[in-house]
């Protein structure tokens, strides 16, 4: 089974427009993280935003913010007042916790954000 | 801002040569790791690497593949005998302790095997 599922390979927004990408994940640890990265078409991969699973808030950063829904095992990126720059690939990306000497990063499939102008 | 470097950004190999990718991760970090993507697909994990040995290592990570730590800034990745399926974006990836510290990525070496 897939730990993190993007189900959305490619979205489109229009320029100042709110856009939600989609990631779920499957975990059976109560400790876990979640990631998204930007992947510009440069290839670099870019920290965005983070939510641990015993956050009692929903992070955010700037104009990312992440609707974390628990018992929906969901944990959605929303960027805001879409730009042109916001044009790339999204990954969600979960950290379990099993080993406190690795925190290694499960990837989704990633979603391509296309902002229109 | 301090940030990972990696060189090269792009390797050329022949199949069955040893290629060697370097990373200098962020110089406070105590956990450093190699990731890949293949064009198109998902990042894959490779390899952690935290006082100063291996931590946790996929499936993907055989015999071929070893990484180490030979100074104090300095991580590599050395590929023995690359076949043409290693062909790929290599990340080097640190991050500081704690479980709520993101991994800082490095702009990745595209290696071609030929």
């Amino acid at each position: 089974a897939q730990k993190i599922t993007q189900t959305q390979p490619g979205m489109f927004v229009q320029e100042k427009e709110a856009v939600t990408l989609d990631c779920t994940y499957d975990t059976s640890d109560p400790s876990y993280g979640l990631f998204w990265y930007k992947q510009p078409s440069s290839g670099e991969m870019i920290f965005l935003i983070y939510q641990g699973s015993y956050d009692q808030q929903n992070a955010t950063e700037g104009r990312y913010s992440l609707n974390f829904q628990k018992a929906r095992k969901s944990a959605n990126l929303v960027i805001s007042a879409s730009q042109l720059g916001d044009s790339a690939m999204y990954f969600c990306a979960m950290r379990e916790g099993f080993m406190d000497s690795s925190y290694k990063l499960i990837f989704g499939s990633g979603t391509r954000l296309l902002v229109r102008p | 801002e301090p940030e990972v470097t990696q060189t090269p950004s792009h390797q050329v190999t022949q199949m069955g040569q040893e290629v060697i990718l370097r990373c200098v991760p962020i110089s406070n970090h105590l956990y450093f790791y190699w990731y890949r993507q293949i064009l198109g697909q998902k990042v894959e994990f490779l390899v952690s690497f935290y006082n100063n040995e291996i931590s946790e290592k996929s499936e993907i990570f055989d015999d071929q593949f070893s990484v180490e730590r030979p100074d104090g800034s300095n991580f590599t990745l050395k590929i023995r005998s690359t076949k043409l399926e290693d062909s790929a974006m290599y990340f080097c990836a640190s991050s500081e302790a704690g479980r709520g510290q993101p991994q800082h990525f490095g702009d990745g070496t595209r290696l071609s095997i030929l």
